[in-house]
């Protein structure tokens, strides 16, 4: 069955750090990738997306993520972390060779400390 | 251009009736997303409409329909109203034509619809 993991409900990083917020996913053909953050009371901002091509992937804000094809994964990644990125972020992916439905992960609170 | 617009933002209803929301998308985008977000089960997928057909649809009861306009605004009823129907309900939309173009979907800020 297609789906989306995103194996940490929560992930604390100290202001100035590494980032990193993990996505796996399994759909039976390519995929497309997609991260999107959700500020508090606010709909969903796009991020990035991998479609084909170059395996890393460069976004919005600063982050970037990496598609690994033999481990199944899309990793959202940010060199230093502010507190303002503190959010939601969601990971998704369509299986172009399924019915193309968009399928969500279950999200990552990701909190930066000052 | 103006973003995803979604009226209203918020609304308090009773169990047992019926509401009404709204989404207009921006600009030239055919498609229209909706889905339902709680703090327990996280996105959820209501349907897909483009160019006033319904294209995809999540697992959710009758009791949630929708339709598209030819002006691509759409629409989503929820009728008798369950006090688990709150939540925040999100539209997107996106330029594609085709159910696979690899384009990403566009936000509104939500309606929070409250049933008491």
């Amino acid at each position: 069955a297609q789906s989306v993991a995103q194996p940490e409900d929560q992930v604390n990083v100290a202001e100035g750090n590494p980032l990193t917020v993990k996505c796996t996913y399994s759909v039976s053909g390519n995929p497309y990738l997609f991260w999107y953050v959700q500020y508090p009371n606010r709909g969903l901002q796009f991020l990035l997306k991998y479609i084909t091509g170059d395996n890393l992937v460069k976004g919005s804000y600063g982050f970037e993520a990496e598609f690994n094809k033999s481990q199944t994964s899309f990793h959202l990644k940010k060199p230093s972390a502010l507190v303002s990125d503190s959010a939601l972020y969601f990971c998704a992916v369509r299986d172009m060779d399924s019915n193309y439905q968009l399928i969500w992960g279950a999200g990552t609170k990701l909190i930066i400390k000052p | 251009k103006a973003g995803v617009t979604q009226t209203p933002r918020y609304l308090i209803k009773t169990r047992g009736q019926q509401v009404t929301l709204s989404c207009s998308p921006i600009s030239g985008h055919r498609s229209v997303s909706w889905y339902q977000q709680t703090p327990g089960q996280g996105l959820q997928f209501l349907f897909e409409y483009f160019s006033e057909t319904q294209r995809n649809k999540g697992n959710f009861p009758g009791r949630f329909s929708g339709r598209q306009f030819s002006n691509s605004r759409s629409e989503m009823n929820v009728s008798t109203l369950e006090l688990g129907d709150s939540a925040l309900y999100l539209c997107a939309s996106t330029p594609q034509h085709l159910a696979g173009d690899p384009y990403e979907q566009y936000f509104g800020p939500g309606t929070r619809l409250t049933v008491t």
